[in-house]
């Protein structure tokens, strides 16, 4: 079993939807880093959170530390956030990193 | 200016040979990462050092030597290439400080072992 668990695995949205994708653990963690590839392969990193909230653009990402779970809320979603998002976990100096969500937005 | 760069883009060779690839960034960061991803896309954390000393050391066979010469540089090379070894290698950089910040990736390096 996966100690990062993503989910939807896939994900097709029409564009102007507001979108949610999560991320639950089982270790505790100092930090959770969201990250964004896109179908070109570049990596790039969006968040990292250790509790709250943050916001960037049209990106939010929370983390519940109790419930050990992280969601990444894209609000009106645009094709060109079609890409694969990958949650990945810190421990100490361990990385455990989720199979990733793959969205498409539809035009 | 690129922030992240690794050489080559592509390497393509055969099994057995020896191999390296480069990584530099520009951003002043004390901390870097060598990544895998695998041909099923996922993601493997393979090393970090911290202004040159090693801290994260996963699994992986000793064939791979990550080589920092100065905080600017982590170069990968990898013995006795294997074709288990084909995958997407990615570089990054972060200023760790007192605790771990976003992270600034390379844009990849695809190894094929033939």
């Amino acid at each position: 079993k996966n100690e990062v668990e993503q989910s939807p695995q896939n994900l097709t949205a029409q564009e102007g939807e507001f979108i949610t994708i999560n991320c639950s653990y089982s270790v505790g963690i100092s930090a959770l880093h969201w990250l964004q590839q896109h179908p070109g392969g570049g990596i790039v990193s969006l968040f990292m959170l250790s509790s709250g909230k943050k916001k960037h653009g049209r990106l939010i990402a929370t983390i519940n530390i109790q419930e050990k779970h992280s969601s990444l809320h894209i609000t009106a979603s645009h094709p060109r956030d079609s890409a694969v998002y990958i949650c990945a976990v810190i421990r100490m100096n361990q990385f455990y990193f989720g199979t990733g969500t793959s969205l498409t937005v539809i035009p | 200016d690129t922030a992240v760069s690794q050489t080559p883009k592509y390497l393509v060779t055969q099994m057995g040979n020896d191999k390296s690839i480069k990584c530099e960034q520009n951003l002043g960061h004390d901390t870097m990462y060598w990544y895998k991803q695998d041909s099923k896309k996922f993601l493997k954390i393979m090393f970090s050092y911290n202004n040159k000393e090693l801290i994260i050391n996963e699994t992986v066979p000793n064939r791979f030597s990550p080589k920092s010469p100065d905080k600017a540089h982590l170069n990968l090379h990898i013995n006795s290439l294997e074709l288990g070894d084909s995958a997407v290698y990615f570089c990054a950089s972060s200023q760790v400080g007192t605790g771990y910040d976003e992270q600034f990736f390379g844009p990849g390096t695809r190894l094929t072992v033939l």
